[in-house]
């Protein structure tokens, strides 16, 4: 069964600094991987979709890579703004299936 | 920009009662989900659907549990005798699938129902 790990589960930085969160999944067979952010007590907002073809995905000051072999990814914050404090989600759709397994989450603190 | 809804945001209900939580999915989309997340857990997949029946279902998803998209707009998530376990946030979600083209395969989320079970 896939099994999806994020590293760290809580990270601080003050205004202004880049950052990266990690997303680790088990098994390589995956279809695509989706980036969400979940603030306190609200819903998933998508953030970026890579499939399994691509190797990253851009989107203002977000860039998500994907290497499927080694089972990582990565979420690049550039620039990171106080209003980005969230809970950020990765969740990998195996080839085959439909649903999508999640990680536990990184939750960030940006420090004005 | 289009929207998934849920209703109601938050259903408070004693043990062994049957609740029903609502969705609307964005007006184009061919597939739906039900998701949870237990207080501090990761979110979990339930069911989804496509065509009018349940494609896949997790091991959560037992015979509590059933969905019916009753018209052409709502997607409704029935517990039947609601435990103390059940507690949680149900998210819904739907994608659209055209073929051809990959980058509609994003599943966007509801806000949630977060359901309390006394």
């Amino acid at each position: 069964k896939q099994e999806v790990t994020q590293i760290p589960a809580a990270l601080s930085v003050p205004e202004g600094e880049n950052l990266v969160l990690n997303c680790s999944f088990t098994d390589s067979a995956i279809y695509n991987l989706q980036w969400f952010r979940q603030d306190p007590g609200k819903g998933l907002t998508s953030l970026l979709l890579i499939q399994s073809s691509q190797r990253e995905q851009t989107s203002g000051r977000l860039n998500a890579s994907l290497d499927k072999s080694s089972g990582r990814s990565t979420l690049y914050i550039a620039a990171s703004q106080p209003g980005d404090s969230a809970t950020y989600l990765c969740a990998v759709r195996q080839t085959g299936a439909n649903n999508l397994f999640f990680g536990t989450g990184t939750r960030l603190t940006v420090i004005p | 920009e289009p929207e998934v809804t849920q209703t109601p945001s938050h259903q408070v209900t004693q043990m062994g009662q049957e609740v029903i939580l609502r969705c609307v999915p964005i007006s184009n989309h061919l597939y739906f989900y039900w998701y949870r997340q237990i207080l501090g857990q990761k979110v979990e997949f339930l069911v989804s659907f496509y065509n009018n029946e349940i494609s896949e279902k997790s091991e959560i998803f037992d015979d509590q549990f059933s969905v019916e998209r009753p018209d052409g707009s709502n997607f409704t998530l029935k517990i039947r005798s609601t435990k103390l376990e059940d507690s949680a946030m149900y998210f819904c979600a739907s994608r659209v699938r055209l073929a051809g083209v990959g980058s509609t395969d994003t599943q966007y989320f509801g806000p949630g129902t977060r359901l309390t079970v006394l």
